[in-house]
């Protein structure tokens, strides 16, 4: 089978960093994306790694590790409004277009 | 650009009847996704297409739900007959050849 497993929810404070993991086990692997869904939003995209290594856009950064089938989103200098949903997701299809599976996603609460 | 385009944004129907989501994926996006979110089963892939083509649609549930590209800038997922167990936010989002998807503002469907 495929399957993501993430935390179910995080609680940190403002200003704070929080590191949310990834594990996955899927059969076809060709990168992991990371997604942002505020309380009835769409999702978001957030941040993509193809490659092991740490990818960095502004206070969020993105880690991958494809021998231990592993990543993390890691979000610095927490606001309030970083309160929302994230969800992995892997590219298992290949194809440019990118067929995506999610992880059931980690619940952000950022405390005052 | 508009972004991805879904209607109707709310949708409130009795079982048995029929349901039709719509969809008008970016301009120039040759990949478009549906998706449905519960809280139990999270976010599901129902079904995808790449150039009006459908590739993938192994999530589709059952017989009742059906999709449509008829072509580049319009898409359908029809529920007939719909059954309370289909309410969920149903989300419509494309990609391009760079893979990152973008999604719709989704569809809210409440079947009594």
């Amino acid at each position: 089978g495929q399957s993501l497993e993430q935390p179910s929810e995080v609680t940190a404070v403002e200003g704070a960093i929080v590191q949310i993991n990834c594990t996955y086990q899927t059969s076809g692997f060709y990168g992991l994306s990371w997604y942002q869904q505020h309380d009835g939003g769409a999702p978001t995209f957030l941040s993509y790694n193809a490659l092991d290594g740490l990818e960095e856009t502004g206070r969020f950064s993105s880690f991958l590790s494809r021998s231990d089938s592993y990543g993390y989103l890691l979000l610095q200098e927490l606001q309030m409004k970083d309160s929302a949903s994230y969800f992995c997701a892997v590219n298992s299809a290949g194809n440019q277009g990118g067929k995506l599976i999610f992880g059931q996603g980690t619940e952000l609460s950022v405390k005052p | 650009d508009a972004g991805v385009i879904q209607s109707p944004r709310h949708e409130v129907t009795e079982m048995g009847q029929e349901v039709t989501l719509r969809c008008k994926p970016i301009s120039g996006h040759d990949y478009l996704f549906w998706y449905r979110q519960t809280m139990m089963r999270g976010l599901e892939l129902l079904i995808y297409f790449n150039n009006n083509v459908p590739i993938d649609d192994s999530g589709m549930p059952e017989d009742r739900f059906s999709a449509k590209m008829p072509n580049a800038s319009f898409s359908t997922l029809k529920i007939q007959p719909s059954e309370p167990r289909d309410s969920a936010v149903y989300f419509c989002a494309s990609s391009g050849t760079g893979g990152t998807q973008y999604f719709g503002p989704g569809t809210r469907l409440l079947v009594l």
